[in-house]
């Protein structure tokens, strides 16, 4: 059973840069044709698809976020990883990792990780 | 972006009964509709896909319906652990989108 996590600061300041980890286990994320998401979900509860990468290094990026948002992969660490820079407080939100197979919607989620931008 | 509209925001209802959400596309998706339950502190789960599609160890009470622009999620039965929030999410065009969610509650 594949089982992924999330882990990072809760906490960052304006203007700075989140970076997330997400470390999956169960299954390499080299193998089987998955890719690997972020989604986020806003205090209000609405959730936003941020984007994918797979093993292969390649990604799709939302437009919303596309000037600000970086994802990669490290396959020896089994472990992909989300940086958005220049967050403001419209950034706070549960930060989801989520498994992808190909043309089908996300199956197996993190746990979640709550990150608050304030100074 | 497509944009998922799912109505009611929020419903109540007793255990037993029948409950139906809807999920309209703005545009045309095929059958590329997922279902997700989500439960207060707890990821989004994975109910249904490709709109009709029940995932492994989903209860039978759970179906989906729909194409192209309408979708349906249908609880036949509610049951206790039933009540949470529901999202819908489009895979067909990117970048995905999911709907504003339906809060089940106890009437």
């Amino acid at each position: 059973q594949v089982q992924l996590q999330e882990s990072g600061p809760g906490l960052v300041k304006p203007s700075q840069t989140l970076s997330l980890t997400c470390s999956v286990s169960g299954g390499s994320i080299n193998s089987g044709g998955y890719y690997w998401t972020w989604i986020r979900q806003f205090p209000g509860k609405g959730l936003e698809w941020i984007g994918y990468i797979y093993h292969t290094g390649n990604t799709y990026y939302n437009p919303s976020l596309k000037s600000r948002v970086i994802m990669s992969l490290d396959a020896s660490k089994n472990h992909f990883s989300l940086k958005v820079a220049s967050v403001t407080a419209a950034d706070t939100a549960v930060y989801f990792c989520a498994r992808l197979s190909p043309e089908l919607p996300p199956d197996y989620w993190g746990q979640g990780i709550l990150v608050t931008v304030s100074s | 972006d497509i944009q998922m509209t799912q109505s009611p925001s929020s419903l109540s209802a007793s255990v037993g009964d029948r409950v139906t959400i809807t999920c309209r596309a703005s545009q045309v998706i095929r059958n590329d509709l997922a279902w997700y339950q989500q439960k207060p502190g707890k990821a989004p789960k994975r109910l249904i896909y490709t709109a009709s599609s029940l995932q492994s160890g989903v209860p039978s009470r759970f179906s989906g319906s729909g194409s192209g622009t309408e979708f349906t999620l249908t609880i036949s039965s509610l049951q206790p652990e039933d009540f949470a929030t529901y999202y819908c999410l489009q895979h067909n065009n990117y970048p995905w989108t999911f709907g504003q969610g339906t809060t089940v509650d106890v009437k």
